[in-house]
């Protein structure tokens, strides 16, 4: 099965300016996570998509963030405007349901923001 | 306040030899753990997981072995490969409703031949 699908790659942008991440999940997968993994630690949630709805937002800073998943598949998170502290990698994940089943990973956006 | 605490920031290990990467949590409602491996510019891949009514999972060169009453869970890899260096993160959703996990900072393991 085709993995999850993160774009762009890279991306370099100044303070104050705007970036969008794109995500495409897991075929049949109803639940898309987005995650921030800063270097040196380990992936913080930053929020939970169940099919087009939010299950959890409580770590997304909204005066900043922003996500939405239309139609339940493709999701977008958007940080306008950027603050040097966002500089990390965008991870976004997606699982099919079922109890312990894993969330798989796509390959991330790394974002610096000078 | 980190609920799952990965110490150890690296491991060097020679081929062929057992690594061990240890992982505490502090929440005794944790129900399962899972262990991600994750090599440079890409995603964490699932490596193991272990429900809390077990103690030990064995895949392959793989083991988690879970000690509840230590609140401590281990990843063995036997014997190392240099293909296993990585890091190493371990995970654990953070109440039964819900889904997501909560990422200790991992260690990097390196092996070398």
């Amino acid at each position: 099965e085709a993995g999850v699908a993160q774009s762009p790659r890279y991306k370099i942008i100044e303070k104050r300016q705007s970036v969008a991440f794109w995500c495409n999940p897991i075929s049949g997968h109803a639940t898309l996570y987005w995650y921030q993994q800063i270097l040196g630690q380990g992936p913080k949630l930053l929020i939970q998509f169940q099919n087009n709805g939010v299950v959890d937002d409580s770590q997304l800073p909204k005066d900043r963030f922003s996500a939405e998943r239309l139609k339940g598949v493709d999701s977008t998170l958007k940080i306008q405007p950027a603050k040097l502290e966002d500089s990390a990698v965008y991870l976004c994940a997606s699982r099919r349901t079922g109890i312990f089943s894993p969330l798989h990973f796509g390959n991330g956006t790394r974002l610096t923001v000078t | 306040d980190q609920q799952v605490k990965q110490n150890s920031p690296s491991l060097s290990v020679q081929e062929g030899r057992i690594s061990i990467l240890n992982c505490d949590y502090t929440n005794s409602m944790f129900d399962y753990f899972l262990w991600y491996k994750k090599y440079p510019a890409e995603g964490p891949t699932f490596l193991i997981s272990i429900s809390s009514i077990k103690d030990k999972n064995e895949d392959g060169r793989f083991t988690v072995f879970l000690n509840k009453s230590a609140k401590h869970l281990s990843l063995h890899i036997v014997p190392s490969q240099p293909g296993d260096s990585a890091v190493y993160f371990c995970a654990a959703p953070p109440n039964q409703a819900g889904t997501a996990l909560i990422f200790g900072k991992g260690t990097t393991l390196s092996v070398s031949s």
